[in-house]
């Protein structure tokens, strides 16, 4: 079956703009996730949904940061405004439901590059 | 908090070698969940393995095992007979239960696998 995909899976753009980053869970998936790749500060998370709820937002870096979903399947990240260090490659996960063991699988990602 | 480390940054072998990578992790969950990504130059992290914190039971899956061990907090990686194909930037992560759902990385360690 297919796997988690994104788009674009490369964006640039100038400082000050706004990005919005798309994410296509699995299937059935009800669990998605996050996370930011840079090369200072590793692999870090910033958002997890169940459904269409967000019940942990803690790891958004400020308020330009936001994501939503619906439907309960795609998911958009939106960067306002973005800065330099916005930089980094940003990584969705989805799992088939919240309980921890669950296992997490990534999308390949998409490289912001922020001039 | 939960914290994972691996110390290691950078190992290079020659093929054919095995290599051990190392995972140590802090939590005060007693019920917990780690896991181990492969990132290759491609980019995609991919899931190689979960194991719970009740299961110490090693595991073996063709090159590749796991060795977990609560008393030291430590859950690592052997590749024996390493291949080319090896080559790669290996995550250990881990996830509690209950409150929030994040996987929580280590820095990652990159193996290359020289011919």
């Amino acid at each position: 079956g297919a796997g988690v995909s994104q788009s674009p899976s490369n964006k640039v753009t100038e400082k000050g703009k706004d990005v919005e980053l798309r994410c296509d869970p699995i299937s059935g998936h009800t669990a998605l996730y996050w996370y930011r790749q840079s090369l200072g500060q590793g692999l870090e998370f910033l958002i997890y949904f169940q459904g269409n709820s967000a019940p942990d937002k803690s790891g958004l870096p400020s308020d330009r940061f936001s994501a939503e979903r619906t439907g309960g399947s795609v998911s958009t990240l939106t960067i306002q405004r973005t800065q330099q260090e916005d930089s980094a490659v940003y990584l969705c996960a989805s799992s088939f439901g919240r309980r921890s063991q669950e296992t997490q699988y990534f999308g390949p990602g998409t490289r912001l590059l922020v001039l | 908090a939960q914290k994972v480390t691996q110390a290691q940054t950078e190992i290079s072998v020659v093929e054919k070698e095995d290599v051990t990578l190392d995972c140590v992790y802090e939590t005060r969950d007693t019920t917990y969940y780690l896991f181990w990504y492969k990132q290759p130059p491609s980019g995609e992290l991919v899931f190689l393995i979960r194991r719970n914190s009740f299961d110490e039971q090693n595991e073996i899956s063709g090159r590749y095992s796991w060795n977990f061990q609560k008393s030291t907090s430590s859950f690592n990686f052997t590749i024996t007979a390493s291949q080319v194909v090896d080559s790669a930037v290996y995550f250990c992560a881990l996830r509690g239960r209950g409150g929030s759902e994040k996987l929580v990385f280590g820095k990652g360690t990159k193996l290359t696998v020289n011919p």
